[in-house]
């Protein structure tokens, strides 16, 4: 089974509307941290966002929210206010112990902020 | 402070070349890992360390070899080059242990097998 499933591979948005990408993930570990990455066209790889299994609070980073629903297992990321340069592509991981605190990313979202 | 660096940037080989990609990292991180991302795939783990010594196989390790013999450096080796590892890979870095420690990723080698 995969890890981390995003199940967008595309997703267009209007400038400074919100825009949410989908991220479920499959653990039986109660502890694992799930995370944010972005890629833009220039393909290095940008940390975004962190949320930990036991923390109460849904994370937040400037314009990036996490909506992290436990029992649903679920860690959809918001852009608020979306901007020409939030274009790219957006990848949920997992990291769990098992395996030195390994991580598991998925396959994607390409994102595209039209004017 | 460097933070995670690869070298090349760019590779082409032949068939059944052998070669070196490099990583350094300069921040003490204990993991270091390599990926590879092919379109519509994400980036799956090749291999990972948790420390010097100590290495580990990832979910696509055929025709890899890493070692680790320094915190700071972390190298793959392409045994038999084949078309099939065309591809971009990606080096990263963190502290281990649970909490946010995320990974720190290198800008990539693009590597063409002809």
């Amino acid at each position: 089974a995969q890890k981390i499933t995003q199940t967008q591979p595309g997703m267009f948005v209007q400038e400074k509307e919100a825009v949410t990408l989908d991220c479920t993930y499959d653990t039986s570990d109660p502890s694992y941290g799930l995370f944010w990455y972005k890629q833009p066209s220039s393909g290095e790889m940008i940390f975004l966002i962190y949320q930990g299994s036991y923390d109460q609070q849904n994370a937040t980073e400037g314009r990036y929210s996490l909506n992290f629903q436990k029992a649903r297992k679920s860690a959809n990321l918001v852009i608020s206010a979306s901007q020409l340069g939030d274009s790219a592509m957006y990848f949920c991981a997992m990291r769990e112990p098992a395996g030195g605190n390994q991580f598991y990313f998925g396959t994607g979202t390409s994102l595209t902020v039209i004017p | 402070n460097a933070g995670v660096t690869q070298t090349p940037k760019f590779q082409v080989l032949k068939t059944g070349q052998s070669m070196t990609l490099q990583c350094a990292q300069d921040m003490n991180h204990e993991y270091m890992s390599w990926y590879r991302q092919d379109p519509g795939m994400g980036l799956r783990l090749i291999h990972y360390s948790v420390g010097a010594g100590i290495t580990d196989q990832g979910e696509v390790p055929n025709g890899y070899n890493v070692s680790r013999s320094t915190t700071e450096d972390f190298p793959l080796r392409l045994l038999s080059a084949a078309p099939s590892q065309t591809s971009v890979y990606f080096c990263a870095s963190s502290y281990s242990g649970t909490g946010r420690n995320e990974q720190f990723f290198g800008p990539g080698t693009r590597l063409t097998v002809l």
